[in-house]
């Protein structure tokens, strides 16, 4: 089985630039996640997908940050424009349907250097 | 609010057991994960507990008290490839993860 995939691995930009990160989940799995781990900490949810629909964008910074899952497939996030404390790296997971242990599948993730 | 605890770095020896710990204080639970993330790699899945008591898988085990809001992860027989992040996270009322800041295990010979 195919794990998540995210593009690009890496990525470099200037401050006040704009940036696009890609995520590709597991198929079937309805939910998709978008983290943010910056470095010596634990992830930080950013959005929560079910299917095309968002189910919690709490901790998203909106005037900056956004993201969609059109299809219900994969998923773009998005930052424009971009600060220095932006970062991080940018994890996505995903997770089957109902299923326990719910158990979230990550992606190797998106390292974002922002000069 | 997620209130996540763990110790920030510990170390131990190869072939002894170590046991990191976690406190949490969460907007509702339905379940505490264990995650281990090498350096410059995503996390991966270690165990769940959604009851209270200890689970065992192989050489990891992992333990629950909810009156507590407490949690550990023991590792046994350590090996040198264990040295890692251990996260712990918490799965809220709306079945998202919160995960702790992580606990960084030097494994030394």
């Amino acid at each position: 089985e195919a794990g998540v995939a995210q593009s690009p691995r890496y990525k470099i930009i200037e401050k006040r630039q704009s940036v696009a990160f890609w995520c590709n989940p597991i198929s079937g799995h309805a939910t998709l996640y978008w983290y943010q781990q910056i470095l010596g900490q634990g992830p930080k949810l950013l959005i929560q997908f079910q299917n095309n629909g968002v189910v919690d964008d709490s901790q998203l910074p909106k005037d900056r940050f956004s993201a969609e899952r059109l299809k219900g497939v994969d998923s773009t996030l998005k930052i424009q424009p971009a600060k220095l404390e932006d970062s991080a790296v940018y994890l996505c997971a995903s997770r089957p349907p109902g299923q326990s242990p719910y158990e979230q599948y990550f992606g190797p993730g998106t390292r974002l250097t922002v000069t | 609010g997620q209130n996540i605890d763990q110790p920030t770095e510990m170390t131990a020896t190869e072939g002894a057991i170590v046991q990191i710990n976690c406190t949490y204080q969460t907007s509702g639970f339905n379940g505490l994960f264990w995650y281990q993330q090498h350096a410059g790699e995503a996390p991966t899945f270690l165990s769940y507990n959604v009851l209270d008591g200890l689970e065992e898988k192989g050489r990891f085990s992992s333990f629950l008290s909810r009156s507590k809001g407490y949690s550990y992860l023991l590792l046994k027989e350590l090996q040198m490839k264990d040295s890692a992040s251990y996260l712990c996270a918490v799965l809220d009322s709306g079945y998202a993860l919160n995960f702790g800041k992580g606990t960084s295990l030097l494994v030394t010979p």
